[in-house]
């Protein structure tokens, strides 16, 4: 069971908001940055998020995030069938000394 | 443009030492501000942070890998090396190499990856 907790799956359909949950505690989500990593299947993860709630270029503002307290939310408006892809939570976590993924959350655009 | 690439042997056995490089094309890992990450992926499952190293010496472990754990940078390849010993089928997984986006700090934001490689542990 991951420390970052992440519901397994998600479905919206398009055009739809889709928001995502990353439940942690103190020692990760409270006292550090989350990142938001895209996995669509056979590739390599993409940063979709970072810094809590920053876009790099490139990514649609559809993806929006933000963070409070112990958890972080992913949301993703305007659901597209191109976004039908695995989404995963990150944090630093002081207790374990590690660099933590949730388990993450399968979008399907239904 | 940026791009990484990692190698090495599809198979390996079970006791032995599995090694992989990225080889980073597009910019110079030598004084390079970023640190250099690998990540792995087991089959059907989520990712785990491997380590990290940038060129002013830093390096962080796993702390679960640590003790079969090196990595390393040979910079005038422009590359980084992982070593992990003692490898077991639990460590059959997708390895990525990545690039952490923010200079000078370790963050994790990896903004660019490999492909990366798929290594099974036989028996």
């Amino acid at each position: 069971q991951s420390v970052l907790t992440q519901p397994p799956s998600a479905s919206g359909t398009p055009g739809q908001r889709v928001t995502i949950s990353c439940s942690g505690s103190s020692s990760n989500i409270e006292s550090h940055t989350v990142n938001w990593f895209q996995q669509l299947p056979g590739t390599a993860p993409k940063l979709l998020i970072y810094g809590n709630d920053q876009r790099p270029s490139g990514v649609p503002d559809r993806f929006s995030a933000s963070k409070s307290g112990t958890s972080a939310s992913l949301a993703i408006s305007g659901l597209q069938s191109e976004d039908e892809s695995d989404y995963y939570c990150a944090a630093w976590d002081d207790s374990l000394n590690d660099y933590l993924f949730g388990a993450g959350t399968k979008v399907t655009v239904l | 443009q940026l791009q990484l690439q990692e190698s090495g042997p599809g198979l390996v056995k079970s006791s032995e030492t599995l090694s992989l490089i990225c080889t980073v094309s597009g910019d110079s890992i030598r004084s390079s501000p970023y640190f250099w990450g690998w990540i792995r992926q087991s089959p059907g499952k989520g990712l785990e942070w491997i380590g990290s190293i940038d060129d002013r010496g830093n390096i962080y472990y796993n702390p679960s890998l640590k003790s079969r754990l090196t990595i390393s940078m040979d910079r005038s390849k422009n590359q980084v090396s992982l070593e992990l010993s003692a490898v077991t089928a639990a460590d059959t997984a997708r390895y990525f190499c990545a690039r952490d986006g923010r200079q000078f700090q370790l963050l994790f934001e990896f903004d660019h990856w490999g492909q990366g490689t798929l290594v099974t542990v036989t028996s």
